[in-house]
Order: C-alpha cells, then sequence, then structure tokens
C-alpha cells in the first residue's frame, strides 16, 4: 500500500530565504510523485511531478523537488520565499497498487512567510 | 477556456437535508473525483469515477452518493445519513486510468445549520 507523510505540519521562513517542505513516501511500486498548492479556500494547484524521468524536477514560481529512491524522499525546495508562497503545500503518490492509480495525499505543510 | 467549475461556492443546509454539489468539467478528462477537506487532515477521497456509468468508493464515502451519466459531470449529493457533513469539498479530474495529474475545481464550503 501507499503511504505519504509530511514531516512537518506547519514551516516558517522570513522572506528572501529558502524553503524545505519535507515528504516521505511509501510504495510498492514505482511511484508517480506531485506537489500541489493551495491557496485559502481555493481549489489545488499542481507545482510539479515526477514521474520515472529526472530525479530532479523543477516546477512553478521556482520550486523544485528531488526524487530520493534510497530515502524515499521527494522534498520541496525552493531558494528564496516569495510572500506570495504562503499557502498550504500537499504531496502526493500514486502508484498502481490495486491495479489503478489512484493517489494518496498527504495531510499538508503550511507554509508561513514572514516579511 | 478549459477547467473544472463547482458550484456553488458556498452552501448552507439545515440537518436532515440532502445537497447535491455541482461538478463539471469540459477537459475532455476520463476521470473525476470527490474529495473533503478538513483541517488539518488534508484530502480523503469521497468516491471517483474512471469512466461513464461507472464509479468506486473512496475511503469516506458513507454518508455521500454519486451519480455519473456524463463524461463532464460528476454531482456529489451529501444526504442525511453523513454524521458531519460540514467541511471544504474538491472536484478534480484527470486524464484516465494511468495517473497523470489532477486538475482542481475552486471547492464548495458547505455548512451544515
Amino acid at each position: 500500500a501507499q503511504s505519504v507523510t509530511q514531516l512537518d505540519s506547519h514551516v516558517s521562513v522570513s522572506e528572501g530565504t529558502p524553503v524545505l517542505l519535507r515528504c516521505n513516501y511509501s510504495s510498492s511500486y514505482s511511484p508517480s510523485l506531485f506537489w500541489y498548492v493551495q491557496h485559502p479556500n481555493k481549489g489545488l494547484q499542481l507545482l510539479l511531478k515526477y514521474t520515472s524521468a529526472a530525479t530532479l524536477v523543477k516546477g512553478i514560481n521556482g520550486f523544485e523537488a528531488e526524487f530520493k529512491k534510497s530515502e524515499t524522499s521527494f522534498h520541496l525546495t525552493k531558494p528564496s520565499a516569495h510572500m506570495s508562497d504562503a499557502a498550504e503545500y500537499f504531496c502526493v503518490v500514486s502508484d498502481l497498487a490495486g491495479g489503478s492509480y489512484i493517489p494518496t495525499f498527504g495531510r499538508g505543510t503550511s507554509l508561513i512567510v514572514h516579511p | 477556456d478549459g477547467g473544472i467549475t463547482q458550484s456553488p461556492k458556498y452552501l448552507f443546509r439545515k440537518e436532515g437535508q440532502n445537497v447535491t454539489l455541482s461538478c463539471e468539467q469540459n477537459l475532455n478528462h476520463d476521470a473525476m473525483y470527490w474529495y473533503r477537506q478538513d483541517p488539518g487532515q488534508g484530502l480523503r477521497l469521497i468516491y471517483y469515477s474512471q469512466i461513464v456509468n461507472d464509479f468506486q468508493k473512496g475511503d469516506i464515502a458513507e454518508g455521500y452518493s454519486v451519480s455519473r451519466e456524463k463524461k463532464e459531470s460528476f454531482p456529489l449529493t451529501v444526504t442525511s445519513a453523513q454524521k458531519n457533513p460540514t467541511a471544504f469539498y474538491l472536484c478534480a479530474s484527470s486524464m484516465g486510468q494511468n495517473y497523470n495529474e489532477q486538475f482542481f475545481g475552486p471547492g464548495t464550503r458547505l455548512t451544515v445549520l
């Protein structure tokens, strides 16, 4: 069975400093991994995805994530936080367990950006 | 202008009433999903449908029902059997059974009075 753990429920950074949001996954198959962002009272927007190509994945708004199979991790990073990055971030894993791709969402990490 | 629409944005209902949330997509996606979001719990899958006239229960289907009579529409009914229906509901779609990224609607906030 697949599962995903977001290691921090809240992350607080100052504007202009690096962002690190941590995600570990468990999967019996070669998984697809995703990061989504959600601003308050909005739907989710895809930031980036890993689907067995390059292990370093670049996304929108300067975010990137590295797939590390040996560590079963897919941490999200950004070199310099902007105030507009303040939002909820979800890590998602999906594999073919059970015969169909049904994604599993982490509980989310709230990113707080201080001026 | 392709996308997913959900209506209404805010919905209020009295206890004991059924209510139907609308979800429409014009992306020509085969798969559609309904999630419930509560603070600190991420997204929990209620129902999903991979083709028209077929749908499967997710992790928290009790007290909910769906239909998929058309490819572009996947309405969710919250029945009176759902004991704690106040939540934010999100609809999503994806291209097909080989999972691609999901596209989400803006959500409907349901409040039971």
